[in-house]
């Protein structure tokens, strides 16, 4: 197994332009959630899933959108990017509803000049 | 919603002595705790975890003790080695059926081990 895979690993891009953030995982796992890691600040949840077509918002969802079309991908979408999105973006998921653990990817740092 | 502060933000010790990283949450529904370690450049990867109904829980060299009443839990690394060096995260969720376990993450505590 890949585990959860994310890509790009780097991304620059200027203030204004939009990208998506791809993040998959071969667990066959329900729940998918993407963080943001800033200095000094620990991760923030940005939007999480719950499983095929279920979407809800997290700490700081403001500039993101999120979809769940399959059980395998959750791609982050960056609408108008800002340089207070500049950080590097983790994606996670867990086997199922419930306590369980988060297996995360390996993360993407993006700087938004 | 949930908050959860982390205790230092720094810490360094000897190898071989002892480390304790404490954090508390506000939410008293909160149910699952885990702990996350990162090294630089790397992704979190969970070292341990515990649930409201469990007092201690014990993994080789790592513990953590949870006071549901005072709401604070604790890791301890006892014996430290300099491969411990890194950062550690505790988190707090109310896990639902209808949510999973969503996490709110502490800020993080920088652990150095000196040789």
């Amino acid at each position: 197994n890949a585990g959860v895979t994310q890509t790009p690993k780097f991304q620059v891009l200027k203030t204004g332009q939009s990208m998506t953030l791809q993040c998959a995982q071969d667990m066959n796992h329900e729940y998918m959630s993407w963080y943001r890691q800033d200095p000094g600040m620990g991760l923030r949840l940005i939007h999480y899933s719950v499983g095929a077509g279920i979407t809800d918002q997290g700490e700081v969802p403001n500039g993101y959108n999120v979809s769940r079309s399959t059980t395998e991908d959750f791609p982050l979408r960056l609408l108008s990017a800002a340089p207070s999105q500049t950080s590097v973006y983790f994606c996670a998921s867990s086997y199922s509803r419930g306590a369980y653990e988060q297996y995360f990817g390996p993360g993407t740092r993006l700087t938004v000049t | 919603g949930e908050n959860v502060e982390q205790h230092p933000s720094t810490l360094s010790v000897q190898e071989g002595d002892s480390a304790v990283i404490k954090c508390t949450y506000s939410d008293s529904a909160s149910n699952y705790f885990p702990w996350y370690k990162q090294e630089l450049g790397k992704r979190p990867q969970l070292i341990i975890d515990i649930r409201s109904n469990v007092g201690e829980k014990k993994d080789q060299r790592i513990a953590v003790t949870l006071n549901k009443t005072a709401k604070h839990f604790s890791l301890h690394i006892t014996e430290t080695q300099p491969e411990d060096s890194a950062v550690y995260f505790c988190a707090a969720s109310r896990v639902r059926e209808t949510s999973g376990s969503r996490l709110t993450f502490g800020e993080g505590t920088q652990l150095t081990v000196n040789p």
